[in-house]
């Protein structure tokens, strides 16, 4: 059974500093791996998608990298800003199916 | 707008009460899940549906009922077995099960017990 595990559980940090989410997964079987970003009491929002076969994607001051055979993807974000506080979710979809299997997300603060 | 709609945002039940959260989507979707999320963890899955009049158990299935009689609306019921109810609800959509499609979220509904 997968098993997705997010490191650190919290974390806070002064506006402009580059920071790193780590994600790690235990079943390297995997079809695409996806960083998600939820602000309190609202939904997800999709922020990167990362396909099996990529090493990572790039949106804006978000890098998003894989490496499957070790089981590991991070989250770069870069010049970080008041705005960017919020959880932060990894999800992976096994290559044999469709569901997603979440982590327990990274609760991120950026203070002014 | 195209998009998923869930409703009430909040909700409260009294014991022994069968509650029921209402997703709809308006994106031609063939696939919808219902998600709970508790603090500190991430999503789980309760029950999925891949097409109307279809549906599978999730990880987390016991106490919970689902319904798919049109394509646009899958609600799921809290039902009185389900002992500790208090979570959020999300509720997801995606264009079919294919690997490569992805899941769109609805805004959750967040369920407290009286």
């Amino acid at each position: 059974k997968q098993e997705v595990t997010q490191i650190p559980a919290a974390l806070s940090v002064p506006e402009g500093e580059n920071l790193v989410l780590n994600c790690s997964f235990t079943d390297s079987a995997i079809y695409n791996l996806q960083w998600f970003r939820q602000d309190p009491g609202k939904g997800l929002t999709s922020l990167l998608l990362i396909q099996s076969s990529q090493r990572e994607q790039t949106s804006g001051r978000l890098n998003a990298s894989l490496d499957k055979s070790s089981g590991r993807s991070t989250l770069y974000i870069a010049a970080s800003q008041p705005g960017d506080s919020a959880t932060y979710l990894c999800a992976v979809k096994g290559a044999s199916g469709s569901r997603l299997t979440f982590g327990e997300g990274t609760q991120l603060t950026v203070n002014p | 707008d195209g998009g998923i709609t869930q409703s009430p945002k909040y909700l409260f039940r009294k014991e022994g009460q069968n509650v029921t959260l209402s997703c709809e989507q308006n994106l031609n979707h063939d696939a919808m899940y219902w998600y709970r999320q508790d603090p500190g963890q991430g999503l789980r899955l309760i029950y999925y549906s891949q097409i109307v009049n279809d549906f599978q158990k999730g990880d987390i299935a016991e106490g919970y009922s689902v319904s798919r009689e049109k394509k646009e609306s899958f609600p799921l019921t809290v039902t009185s077995a389900q002992k500790n109810p208090t979570a959020f609800y999300l509720c997801a959509s995606s264009i079919g099960q294919n690997l490569k499609n992805i899941q769109y979220f609805g805004a959750g509904t967040r369920l407290s017990v009286l």
